[in-house]
């Protein structure tokens, strides 16, 4: 089955730096690509996702891109701010209803 | 709109006691999702809820859990004989459907499950 990988585990960052966030997954079927955002106490909330049609999204300051070769895709987020800390998810799914998410990143954004 | 709603918030319960959670998703979607999250780690599927089909168990951990859902709607996990390793947060997610590769997934905020 598919098996999603999240690189850092942690990562710090000052106010106004970019972070950036990688994913490997092992289906080459896969081909839907979400990232969650969970803050403290709450449940993770879709802030991208990515279809395998396509190279790069953008939105305001985040982007995702996909690299089906290499079978990774990554978050970047950039003017990183301190509500931009959390914990972040990538995920991957074949096509069925079963999503597989990577362990999770904490991203820590310092003033 | 209300979101998925989670209840309780906060479980602890001893060692071989039965617990039951309780989701109640957003209105009118028709596909549910039950998640683990244990401490540092992703989120580990449990079961999916499609409509009036049967649900897909392949996610739990053992016969010990089990869920319904009543009425396409509002969704209880059990857990029987509850261990230490059952702590987690336990989370509900729904979605529109009908295609659950690409439809979002709405969360809850989660049941912090604690076995003492």
């Amino acid at each position: 089955g598919e098996n999603v990988e999240q690189h850092p585990s942690t990562l710090s960052v000052q106010e106004g730096d970019s972070a950036v966030i990688k994913c490997t997954y092992s289906d080459s079927a896969s081909n839907y690509f979400p990232w969650y955002k969970q803050e403290l106490g709450k449940g993770p909330q879709l802030i991208i996702d990515i279809r395998s049609n396509v190279g790069e999204k953008k939105d305001q300051r985040i982007a995702v891109t996909l690299n089906k070769t290499a079978k990774h895709f990554s978050l970047h987020i950039t003017e990183t701010q301190p509500e931009d800390s959390a914990v972040y998810f990538c995920a991957a799914n074949t096509g069925g209803f079963k999503t597989i998410f990577g362990a999770g990143t904490r991203l820590f954004v310092k003033a | 709109g209300a979101g998925v709603s989670q209840s309780p918030s906060n479980k602890v319960t001893e060692k071989g006691k039965d617990v039951e959670l309780r989701c109640d998703p957003i209105s009118g979607h028709t596909a549910l999702y039950w998640y683990r999250q244990s401490l540092g780690q992703g989120l580990e599927f449990l079961i999916y809820f499609q409509g009036n089909s049967a649900p897909d168990k392949s996610g739990l951990p053992s016969d010990r859990f089990s869920a319904e859902r009543t009425g396409g709607s509002v969704s209880t996990l059990t857990i029987q004989r509850t261990q230490q390793e059952d702590s987690a947060v336990y989370l509900c997610a729904s979605s529109l459907a009908p295609i659950p590769s690409t439809d979002t997934q709405y969360f809850g905020p989660g049941t912090r499950l604690t076995v003492l």
